[in-house]
């Protein structure tokens, strides 16, 4: 069974351009979640979408970051424009229980 | 305000030793806690977890405790291996629909053989 799976691996973008990162969730998981680290720090939670549904988007730093999972398979993250403290590594899970929640690698984004 | 935090930003030990991490929360909402490893250039890959309800669980050589009267949670690895060598991620999990974790800031654990 094919993980979750993400997709660039790395990103390197000069401020102000746009940035969309792809996420291909386990077949059959309702829940996918977006997070970020920044700098080794923790990773963050930034929103939740339970099929094609935003079930939580607490997380979203700003307006310039938009969510999409159109039919409920796979999900994009738009960043528009990109600053330079959106720097970081966005990883993407799935889950079927909300509980154990399976990443993908994660995209390394580099805005310069 | 940081719910989930994980002080030591590093552990070293010996092949074979034990190896504990430890994690301290302030969200008394939690209802699980999980333990995720992650290698360079890998996301996180579950480990282990525990209900709120629990407060002790074991699977192989890893064993996790809570405290809740302290809000500690610990992670312990026995025998340590150097495959075992990762970054450390304890992560609380809201009670509720959203199912989202809270995660610490990570502890690199290094097993020297």
């Amino acid at each position: 069974e094919a993980g979750v799976t993400q997709f660039p691996s790395h990103s390197v973008i000069e401020k102000g351009q746009t940035v969309t990162l792809r996420c291909d969730p386990i077949s059959g998981h309702d829940n996918l979640y977006w997070y970020r680290r920044v700098m080794g720090k923790e990773i963050k939670f930034l929103l939740h979408f339970v099929k094609e549904s935003k079930q939580d988007e607490s997380g979203m730093p700003n307006n310039r970051f938009l969510a999409e999972r159109t039919g409920g398979t796979y999900s994009t993250l738009k960043v528009q424009p990109a600053e330079l403290e959106d720097s970081g590594v966005y990883f993407c899970a799935s889950s079927q229980d909300r509980v154990q929640a399976f990443f993908g690698q994660g995209t390394r984004l580099t805005v310069v | 305000d940081q719910q989930v935090k994980q002080n030591s930003p590093s552990l070293s030990v010996q092949e074979g030793r034990i190896s504990i991490l430890n994690c301290d929360y302030t969200n008394s909402m939690f209802d699980y806690f999980l333990w995720y490893k992650k290698y360079p250039a890998e996301g996180p890959t579950f480990l282990i977890s525990i209900s709120s309800i629990k407060d002790k669980n074991e699977d192989g050589r890893f064993t996790v405790f809570l405290n809740k009267s302290a809000k500690h949670l610990s992670l312990h690895i026995v025998p340590s291996q150097p495959g075992d060598s990762a970054v450390y991620f304890c992560a609380g999990h809201g009670s509720g629909n959203t199912g989202k974790l809270i995660f610490g800031q990570g502890t690199t654990l290094q097993v020297k053989p």
